[in-house]
Order: structure tokens, then sequence, then C-alpha cells
């Protein structure tokens, strides 16, 4: 099985509306974040969370949401769905008690927003 | 100037000769750096990581950090057709563990 996994995979929605991504991983990592990529200009930080409690925008952070349920848990959601939003989205997670803290990433959602 | 820089390629090699790839970064008080695969449509996975001067073999792959001058490579021994992806390099700034991200390098190995 997957240490990360992300839900749904692939999501087509309409300009507007309310969308969630769901992010679960059983690496027991502390530190999780949420990408977006696009042709061209690499992954780009949304949120990041270092615990539960611990909620931080990173540097496209407008227009999304997250919430941290468990350890285990991180979702994104779009309030309200635009066009510029379609991109490929990444979940990743890492543990802050390791040396170099490598970044482990989800399989990746593809959302297009019509 | 952008924070880590990589040249977008595509970069082509012919099988079974070394493949190089090459990172630049602005923040000299950076801390470690990374190496990505990724494979269009896949996640990113990683290759090797580097926090000190020098070089640093696994296998085929040679990550050399020179953080005097600001950069880092990737080196791959006898390239195959199967390293064809996109080479993705990251920098950690600071002790946040933010990584910050080049946009990658397409490498294809010509057979």
């Amino acid at each position: 099985d997957a240490d990360v996994t992300q839900t749904p995979r692939n999501r087509i929605t309409k300009t507007g509306k309310r969308i969630m991504l769901e992010c679960s991983q059983t690496k027991g990592h502390d530190r999780m974040y949420w990408y977006r990529q696009d042709p061209g200009l690499g992954l780009r930080l949304i949120y990041y969370s270092f615990d539960v409690k611990d909620i931080n925008k990173g540097e496209i952070s407008d227009g999304y949401s997250v919430s941290r349920q468990a350890q285990a848990k991180f979702s994104l959601s779009l309030e309200s769905a635009i066009p510029n939003q379609t991109a490929l989205y990444f979940c990743a997670t890492s543990d802050s008690g390791s040396h170099l803290e490598t970044q482990y990433f989800g399989p990746g959602t593809r959302l297009l927003v019509l | 100037q952008k924070e880590v820089e990589q040249n977008s390629g595509p970069l082509s090699v012919p099988e079974g000769a070394i493949a190089s790839l090459n990172c630049t970064y602005s923040d000299r008080g950076s801390q470690s750096f990374f190496w990505y695969r990724q494979y269009s449509g896949k996640s990113p996975e990683l290759i090797m990581s580097i926090y000190s001067n020098g070089d640093k073999e696994d296998g085929r792959f040679t990550a050399q950090l020179n953080k005097a001058s600001q950069y880092v490579s990737l080196l791959i021994r006898d390239s195959q057709p199967s390293d064809s992806a996109t080479y993705l390099c990251a920098v950690n700034r600071d002790s946040n563990y933010q990584l910050i991200w080049g946009a990658g390098t397409k490498l294809i190995i010509k057979p």
C-alpha cells in the first residue's frame, strides 16, 4: 500500500464550486504540505503544517484553505474554484526528526476547473 | 533572479553517456539540497540528497555540491532510456524546512 495517498486522483469541476482534496499518510510523519504544479513553473507551496495545531501559508495560499484533521490527514479546499486553479496538486510529508528531512509525495490529483 | 534556477532543457544525451544536470541557488545560507526525478504525470521521487561540499555517490548517480559557487549538480553515468524524466532541484533554505524548488530540467536519453 502507498504511504501517502490522495483522493480523488482526478477531478473535473465548474467555476464557483467548492471542492476538497484529501491526503492521508501512514508514514508517521509530523509535517505535511500541499503543492501545485503547473507546466514550466515547478512546484509551488500552497500550505504546510508542522503538526496538528500548526498551519502556515505558503507562497500561493490565496483561494485555498486547509484542515489538519489528524497527524495523518491534511485536506485542501478550494472555496470557489476558478479556471486558473486547474493544475496538478501534490501532497507531501516529512519527518522533522530525520537528518535531511526528505519530502515524500503522494500520487497527485489532477484538477480541471471549467 | 529566481531563488533556484535550472535549465529547462530538454537535454538530450545518448544512451550510455554521462548526463550532467545543473542547479544554481541564490541564498548563501542554504543548508541542504535535493534532486528529485519526476516522470510525466507522476509524483516526484527522491534521487539524491546532499548537505556537505563535495561529491556524494549512489550507484550511477553522483551529486556535487559547491557552496562557494552556489551550485549543485547531478551526474548520471551510463544513462539509460529509463532515466528520461524531468529532474527537479530543491534547496532547504532555513530551519523552517521549506523547500525551494527549481522548475526542472527535462532529460531525454536517446537509444
